[in-house]
């Protein structure tokens, strides 16, 4: 099926430790998104790539660093894990910036710190 | 931040129209709005988006005012599935941001 994938769909984890969220999507799209929801449901966009290049970083921890190794995928690796970055998150992708036909979601990885 | 405004919450009954209002007052002329909607537990579904024009598709209709300040999205038949967050986004590229949306409850 078409879609945007995401591998783990849920991950519970220590403090402190290091994990990677992975990212597919198989639209033929060239931009990819990630975005974060917190407890409070706001979904807040963390980082873009648009055909590998990193064109939106918003003003996250540098324990978060994403990886495009091509434009169907991007990766979000999280260093020194801490409480607060539990939350889902999701991947996104769109052809261009726009979107004509909007973002397509992934349907999450659910993050659990302990 | 959401150049947007929409209610918190509205209710809707099972097999009517649910009109969901959305304020953007100042959006400029070359954003788009767009409607996304989230179901429990779900990522955000893009139903429709338009400029200037009204716009219809299998999901949804969209209704723009002439002087683009507001609009409305309507689900012409609810089902209790329409249960969701309903994101009013103003977007011409770069970042799409989230407000709060409005929770739609379809009751039987």
């Amino acid at each position: 099926d078409t879609a945007v994938s995401q591998t783990p769909k849920y991950l519970v984890t220590q403090m402190g430790n290091d994990k990677s969220i992975k990212c597919e999507q198989n639209l033929g799209h060239d931009t990819m998104y990630w975005y974060k929801q917190d407890s409070k449901k706001f979904l807040k966009i963390m980082f873009s790539y648009n055909n590998k290049e990193l064109i939106i970083n918003e003003t996250v921890p540098n324990r978060f660093s994403p990886k495009s190794p091509d434009k169907a995928h991007l990766n979000l690796h999280i260093n020194s894990l801490e409480l607060g970055d539990s939350a889902v998150y999701f991947c996104a992708s769109s052809q261009g910036r726009v979107g004509n036909y909007g973002y397509t979601f992934g349907s999450g990885t659910r993050l659990t710190v302990v | 931040d959401a150049k947007t405004t929409q209610p918190p919450s509205m209710d809707c009954a099972e097999g009517r129209a649910a009109n969901l209002p959305c304020n953007h007052s100042t959006i400029s002329g070359n954003e788009y709005v767009y409607w996304y909607r989230q179901i429990h537990s779900q990522g955000p579904q893009y139903i429709i988006h338009g400029l200037k024009n009204n716009e219809t598709n299998e999901m949804a209709s969209l209704i723009i005012t002439e002087d683009r300040k507001s609009s409305t999205l309507i689900l012409p038949h609810a089902t209790l599935r329409d249960t969701a967050v309903y994101y009013c986004i103003a977007h011409q590229g770069g970042k799409l941001i989230f407000g709060q949306g409005t929770e739609l409850s379809v009751k039987p």
